[in-house]
C-alpha cells in the first residue's frame, strides 16, 4: 500500500543552526504534501504546505522543496529557536474518486539546544 | 466556534470491554478521520468518511467501527478493546480539499 517514509525520527541541533527533515512517498498520485508540528502533550497544526505544482515554498524560517520525480520532499528550519522542539510529520494527499486520503509520516523529533 | 472538540482525554479499559470515543466537530467539513498514534509510527489511518452515511477503511481498521450518521459526529467505537490498542487516537476534520486537517485533543487510552 501507499507509504511515506521519514527521516530522521530525532533530530538534535544548536539553537541558531538549520534543521532539515526529509520524506519520500509511494503514491504517484499524491499531489499535496503538508506539514504538521505536534508540540508535547498537543494535538498536531498545520505549519506549511506544498502543492504537486510548485517545486519551494518559504514561510519565513521554514520552507519546504519538492521533488515529484524522485518523490521526494524536505522540511527545512533556518535559525531554529528552542520553541521550534517538537514532533514534526510529513504528510501525503492523494486525490481519487471518493475524495483524497492522507498518509504520515512516521514523525521526526526535532529538539533545539539553547 | 470550537472546532473539533474529542473526549475523553484519558480512558483505561480492560481486556475485552468496548467503549465509543466521541468527536463533533462545527466547521461543517464533509471529511474527517481517526488516526493513531504510537512512537515510531506516526500518525496511522484507522478510518475515515467523506460525507454523511459514507465512511471507509483506512490503514488499521481492524477492531474498530465507526458511523457518520451527521455531518458533525464521528464517533469511533472499539468492540472488544485488546493490549494492542493502547494508544493515542486523533480525530480530524479535515477541509474541502484537503488542504489542512484541524485536529481534536486527542485521547489518551490504556488497555489493560
Amino acid at each position: 500500500g501507499e507509504n511515506v517514509e521519514q527521516h530522521p525520527s530525532t533530530l538534535s541541533v544548536q539553537e541558531g543552526d538549520s534543521a532539515v527533515i526529509k520524506c519520500t512517498y509511494s503514491d504517484s498520485a499524491s499531489n499535496y504534501f503538508p506539514w504538521y508540528k505536534q508540540e508535547l502533550g498537543k494535538r498536531p497544526q498545520l505549519i506549511i504546505d506544498i502543492r504537486s505544482n510548485v517545486g519551494e515554498k518559504k514561510d519565513q524560517r521554514i520552507a519546504v522543496t519538492l521533488n515529484k520525480t524522485a518523490k521526494h520532499f524536505s522540511l527545512h528550519i533556518t535559525e531554529t529557536q528552542p520553541e521550534d522542539s517538537a514532533v514534526y510529520f510529513c504528510a501525503a494527499t492523494s486525490t481519487n474518486t471518493g475524495g483524497f486520503k492522507t498518509i504520515f509520516g512516521a514523525g521526526t523529533r526535532l529538539f533545539v539546544k539553547a | 466556534n470550537a472546532g473539533v472538540t474529542q473526549t475523553p482525554k484519558f480512558q483505561v479499559l480492560k481486556t475485552g470491554q468496548s467503549m465509543t470515543l466521541q468527536c463533533a466537530q462545527d466547521m461543517n467539513h464533509e471529511y474527517m478521520s481517526w488516526y493513531r498514534q504510537d512512537p515510531g509510527m506516526g500518525l496511522r489511518l484507522i478510518h475515515y468518511s467523506v460525507g454523511a452515511g459514507i465512511t471507509d477503511q483506512g490503514e488499521v481498521p481492524n477492531g474498530y467501527n465507526v458511523s457518520r450518521s451527521t455531518t458533525e459526529d464521528f464517533p469511533l467505537r472499539l468492540l472488544s478493546a485488546a493490549p494492542s490498542q493502547t494508544s493515542v487516537y486523533f480525530c480530524a476534520s479535515i477541509t474541502w480539499d484537503g488542504s489542512e486537517a484541524f485536529f481534536g485533543q486527542g485521547t489518551r487510552l490504556t488497555v489493560v
